[in-house]
């Protein structure tokens, strides 16, 4: 059965640093993975979206790397600003019957001025 | 605006009163879905549909039901709500199957409470 992890559960980061956030899943039988971001109160923001033949894909200051045979993806965050502050989440796509969605259970970002 | 919009955003209801609450997407999306998000849980599927009158359950469909009679809109209903039902509840929609390098775009949620 897929499970997906993300590391750290929290991580609290001064104005400026650069970062990464981790996901780990445990079934390397995937379509895609997507990463998003979700502001209290709102709804999900698609950040990245990487097929399983892609090793990375880059929006910004946001780069999102894939190794589907450690079950490993990262979120790379450069020059953390106080707006980055939100909880990231990654979500695998599982070669199933049907489109299934896995979702780790978030990293909860804070950068302080 | 392309945009993914649910009705109602806040509901406070009591347990076995039927309640539906709606989805609409205006990007001629094919695929939609519906998920709860609980602490400690994470985001769960509930329900999908592939395209009109084509629905299929996800990973928690015990309690809910659906139908796509037209394409931008998929309705989740309770027909008996429980207090287990008490979630945080998005739509979100993509232009095709997601395992077709589609990405998903989310409503801004409806936080129901069952009493």
């Amino acid at each position: 059965k897929q499970e997906v992890t993300q590391i750290p559960a929290a991580l609290s980061v001064p104005e400026g640093e650069n970062l990464v956030l981790n996901c780990s899943f445990t079934d390397s039988a995937i379509y895609n993975l997507q990463w998003f971001r979700q502001d209290p109160g709102k709804g999900l923001t698609s950040l990245l979206l990487i097929q399983s033949s892609q090793r990375e894909q880059t929006s910004g200051r946001l780069n999102a790397s894939l190794d589907k045979s450690s079950g490993r993806s990262t979120l790379y965050i450069a020059a953390s600003q106080p707006g980055d502050s939100a909880t990231y989440l990654c979500a695998v796509i599982v070669r199933t019957s049907y489109d299934k969605v896995i979702f780790g259970p978030g990293t909860s970002l804070s950068v302080i001025p | 605006e392309a945009q993914v919009t649910q009705n109602p955003r806040y509901l406070i209801t009591v347990t076995g009163k039927k309640l539906t609450v709606t989805c609409s997407q205006n990007m001629n999306h094919e695929y939609m879905s519906w998920y709860r998000q609980d602490p400690g849980l994470g985001l769960r599927q509930i329900y999908y549909s592939m395209n009109v009158e084509v629905t299929d359950k996800g990973d928690v469909p015990e309690g809910y039901k659906v139908s796509r009679k037209e394409k931008r809109n998929f309705p989740l209903i309770l027909e008996s709500p429980s207090p287990n039902q008490t979630s945080l509840y998005f739509c979100a929609s993509s232009l095709g199957r997601l395992a077709s390098y589609n990405e998903q775009f989310f409503g801004p949620g409806t936080r129901l409470t069952v009493l």
